[in-house]
């Protein structure tokens, strides 16, 4: 089955710096990336849809700015929050969808912003 | 309105019996459906897809569609312990567009 890579799976970071997570397709070509983010005990909230070779497209109340999201190649996105705060603790979650492919969801990200 | 509505529970169900799982979602032009797993600190995993009417089995897991009600639905037959998670209801709301809307989830406890 399809796989996506999703790195790294805890993080640590201190309060204003930047961290950066990846999230690759093993073995299909994903052509869409979501980045979604969820708290303790509620759903995934979608953040934003990345087409690769194309600008992110944010969902309302997401700031482009502080979660800079990059789709460089079919088999690799990013996402980096920067300037973290403690707020942005949180359980990050990429999905990948390629030509007949159904969603397939990375491991996930535990960032605690300290 | 909730876009996809799903009841979170807590479900309570003994081993061995069948869960039934609800979700129903707001849009009726909604061409995809899909039933994913959730534990506890880890990522989704997809158990189940469905894009026409009726029911879709794969082994104890049967989803229904009935998109003239908007509503889909998951059975888990022969209810196991390890089925104990969070089930995420996600419909593909926008029709030529990718993204997935997800319903608040289920919990699921199946009770030994």
């Amino acid at each position: 089955g399809a796989v996506v890579s999703q790195h790294p799976s805890r993080v640590i970071c201190k309060s204003g710096t930047s961290v950066k997570i990846e999230c690759r397709s093993l073995d299909f070509q994903a052509t869409t990336m979501f980045w979604y983010r969820q708290f303790p005990k509620q759903s995934l909230m979608l953040m934003a849809t990345s087409n690769e070779g194309s600008k992110a497209t944010y969902e309302q109340g997401v700031e482009k700015d502080k979660f800079l999201i990059n789709h460089a190649s079919l088999t690799l996105s990013t996402l980096t929050v920067t300037s973290a705060h403690p707020e942005d603790s949180s359980f990050y979650i990429c999905s990948a969808a390629g030509t007949g492919q159904a969603y397939t969801f990375g491991s996930g990200t535990r960032l605690t912003v300290v | 309105q909730k876009e996809v509505e799903q009841n979170s529970g807590p479900l309570s169900v003994p081993e061995g019996a069948i869960a039934s799982l609800n979700c129903t979602y707001s849009d009726r032009v909604s061409q995809s459906f899909f039933w994913y797993r959730q534990y506890s600190g880890k990522s989704p995993e997809l158990i189940m897809s469905i894009y026409s009417n009726g029911d879709k089995e794969d082994g104890r897991f049967t989803a229904q569609l009935n998109k003239a009600s908007q509503y889909v639905s998951l059975l888990i037959r022969d209810s196991q312990p390890s089925d104990s998670a969070t089930y995420l209801c996600a419909v593909n709301l926008d029709f030529g567009n990718e993204k997935l809307t997800f319903g608040t989830g289920t919990r699921l406890t199946i009770i030994p």
